[in-house]
């Protein structure tokens, strides 16, 4: 069984910090890593995807990959009280042989105290 | 553009009933997909379709039925209502270019409750 693992938290971060989420996989052969973000009864919306081993930087995002380690983590810079959510973790996988399809985290929820 | 729509937002069934959620999308993508999502967990793939006429199971397919007529709709449905199936219900649309570099696009769900 496949699977992605996160801190559920709460991860409680004062307004102005780095909050730093984190998450890894089972699956060596994933090729894909998502970051949604979903506020409290709503749908997930994306946030970040990464491909490749290293950085990728998107406003004040940060998503970082190591493959061989399976891991994969968010940083957000300057948390703003509008940051608090819950953020999902996604990793491609192969259901059926599609290699589309995501198996999620359990998500971290994030709180950022003005 | 109205993305993905998903009807109804609310739904309350007895045991046993049965229910057919609706999801449309007016993006053309080719594929389109059925999570559920329960309390405080992630979200866990119900069925996919990769194309009109062309269906597969996830993760936890059994108690759901799909079928794919058209490239736009993609209905799931419950049979014989049980309360596990109580949770909510997304449905999300990728193009299936490049699959697994695509964006899923998610609707903004129907929450369901079998008493």
């Amino acid at each position: 069984q496949k699977e992605v693992e996160q801190n559920s938290g709460p991860l409680s971060v004062p307004e102005g910090a780095i909050a730093s989420l984190n998450c890894t996989y089972s699956d060596r052969v994933s090729q894909s890593f998502f970051w949604y973000r979903q506020y409290s009864g709503k749908s997930p919306e994306l946030i970040m995807s990464i491909y490749s081993n290293g950085d990728k930087e998107d406003g004040r995002f940060t998503a970082q990959l190591n493959k061989a380690s399976q891991y994969v983590s968010l940083l957000i810079r300057d948390s703003q009280p509008s940051d608090s959510a819950t953020y999902l973790c996604a990793v491609n996988s192969r259901y059926g042989g599609s290699q589309g399809n995501l198996i999620f985290g359990k998500g971290t929820k994030l709180s950022v105290k003005p | 553009n109205a993305g993905v729509t998903q009807t109804p937002k609310f739904r309350i069934l007895k045991i046993g009933q049965s229910m057919t959620l609706q999801c449309a999308q007016d993006m053309n993508h080719n594929y389109m997909y059925w999570y559920r999502q329960d309390p405080g967990m992630g979200l866990k793939l119900i069925y996919y379709s990769v194309g009109a006429g062309i269906t597969d199971k996830g993760e936890v397919p059994n108690g759901y039925n799909v079928s794919r007529s058209t490239t736009e709709d993609f209905p799931l449905r419950l049979e014989l209502a049980a309360p596990s199936q109580t949770s909510v219900y997304f449905c999300a649309s990728s193009t299936g270019t490049v699959v697994f570099t695509d964006t899923q696009y998610f609707g903004p769900g129907t929450r369901l409750t079998v008493l």
